[in-house]
């Protein structure tokens, strides 16, 4: 059964750069499509992007310009990276499994928690 | 492009039956069947429900289903226990940017 384990400072200075990871056990980063969403405070999931080996990637039109999701296979994890962060940025981020079958986000990690402040 | 617009809060009585409203527009839940459900616990990540409008994945209970007419999807949930106090997402691709979109979240309360 797949995993996801995410890691990652839980403080950004604004202006500066969010890089995140996620960790995957019990599967190939080959085989699926890999998925950053976050959730700020009291509020509802945003998709941010996903990365597939065979497809590339594809962001969320409002994140685009800021946003890289990518792959290491060697490591078999994933990571996200965020520019140029503002205090909206500040949420819960999950990385999660997109299932190309489902249509779904079938496994999720815990989530981290990211406070952009100075 | 906008979320999908949920209730912000539905309630119930042990045993009844609720459902969720989920609404979006042709070119995302009225034009594809990639419709998802999640529900989140305070504090813990999303869990799968309900996939391709109607579908459950393994270890889902039956009492959880999902159904669709037009551009509003709907998340129903039977004999409703303590336990589906929670969160539920809605989600679904859109083509106006092969983006996914997700709903705002509705709280469900049990009474």
């Amino acid at each position: 059964q797949v995993q996801l384990q995410e890691s990652g400072p839980g403080l950004v200075k604004p202006s500066e750069t969010l890089t995140l990871t996620c960790s995957l056990s019990g599967g190939s980063i080959g085989l699926y499509y890999w998925s950053w969403i976050r959730q700020s405070p009291g509020k509802g999931l945003e998709w941010i992007g996903f990365t597939f080996e065979k497809a590339g990637t594809n962001y969320n039109p409002s994140l685009k310009s800021r946003v890289t999701i990518s792959a290491d296979r060697s490591k078999n994890q994933f990571s996200l990276r965020l520019t140029s962060v503002t205090a909206a940025d500040t949420a819960v981020y999950f990385c999660a499994k997109y299932n190309g079958v489902f249509n779904a986000f079938d496994i999720w990690g815990q989530g981290t928690m990211v406070t952009v402040s100075s | 492009q906008s979320a999908l617009t949920q209730p912000a809060s539905v309630s119930g009585s042990p045993g009844q039956s609720i459902t969720i409203s989920c609404t979006g527009t042709s070119r995302d839940i009225g034009g594809y069947n990639y419709v998802s459900w999640y529900q989140q616990h305070p504090d813990k990540a999303p869990r799968l429900l309900i996939y391709d409008v109607s579908s459950r994945p393994s270890g889902v209970s039956s009492r959880f289903s999902g159904s669709k007419s037009g551009n509003t999807a709907s998340l129903t949930i039977s004999g409703l226990q303590p336990d589906d106090e929670a969160v539920y997402h809605c989600c679904a691709y859109t083509s106006a940017t092969t983006a996914r979109l997700f709903g705002g979240g509705t709280t469900l309360t049990v009474l």
